[in-house]
């Protein structure tokens, strides 16, 4: 069981719409990372958070709009989507760790539709 | 550019056989790689992963190899299940970048019963 959870599983929403994407994990790391994935392409990095703060911004449009409240939680906001913005929401944690060996563990992510 | 690629997209094998699934990578500065298991409509689950101080890692049915001087990194699955059937991730990172994941395209695994 992946200790990485997000909510909702499903969201379909509507292209005027504000929604967001939540994601918990108590594994005591304190980096989190968003991902979008399409079908039969790899992960791709959106956001990462370092210690509650916004690390990297893959320059994602405004319309995602990243939010860590605490060291389990992170949100995603969403707002003014386009349909190509359909995908899979991956939430993913790790320590903050320069040493070899970090590893990034996947939320079962969300999937989410824009009509 | 992709930094580190499968250049399989999909692999079928008989069940009891092994699997190998391969990747490159171009970057030298790589010295932790990964494979993840995904499944669809689920997130990628951690497998195995190698640091690059390493040549050699094995978890069970699972083992990866790791060869620098070609850049190149396998996983064997050995015996293959029809379990085993899904998409393999395989990813890399440097202490240089920290918290950057680089991650391969994918392979379609089938195994056949």
């Amino acid at each position: 069981d992946t200790e990485v959870t997000q909510t909702p599983k499903h969201l379909v929403m509507g292209m005027t719409n504000k929604k967001s994407l939540k994601c918990e994990q108590h594994m005591g790391h304190r980096a989190m990372y968003w991902y979008k994935q399409k079908a039969k392409k790899p992960p791709e990095l959106m956001f990462v958070y370092s210690y509650e703060k916004l690390s990297i911004n893959e320059s994602v449009p405004s319309r995602f709009s990243p939010e860590c409240p605490n060291s389990s939680l992170l949100n995603l906001h969403l707002h003014a989507l386009q349909p190509e913005d359909s995908a899979l929401y991956l939430c993913a944690s790790s320590q903050v760790s320069q040493a070899v060996g970090n590893t990034i563990y996947f939320g079962e992510g969300s999937w989410l539709t824009v009509v | 550019d992709q930094q580190v690629k499968q250049n399989s997209p999909s692999l079928s094998v008989q069940e009891g056989r092994i699997s190998i699934l391969n990747c490159d990578y171009t970057n030298s500065m790589f010295d932790y790689f990964l494979w993840y298991k995904k499944y669809p409509a689920e997130g990628p689950t951690f497998l195995i992963s190698i640091s690059s101080i390493k040549d050699k890692n094995e978890d069970g049915r699972f083992t990866v190899f790791l060869n620098k001087s070609a850049k190149h990194l396998s996983l064997h699955i050995v015996p293959s299940q029809p379990g085993d059937s899904a998409v393999y991730f395989c990813a890399a990172s440097s202490t240089l970048t920290g918290n950057q994941f680089y991650f391969g395209t994918g392979t379609s695994l089938t195994v056949i019963p």
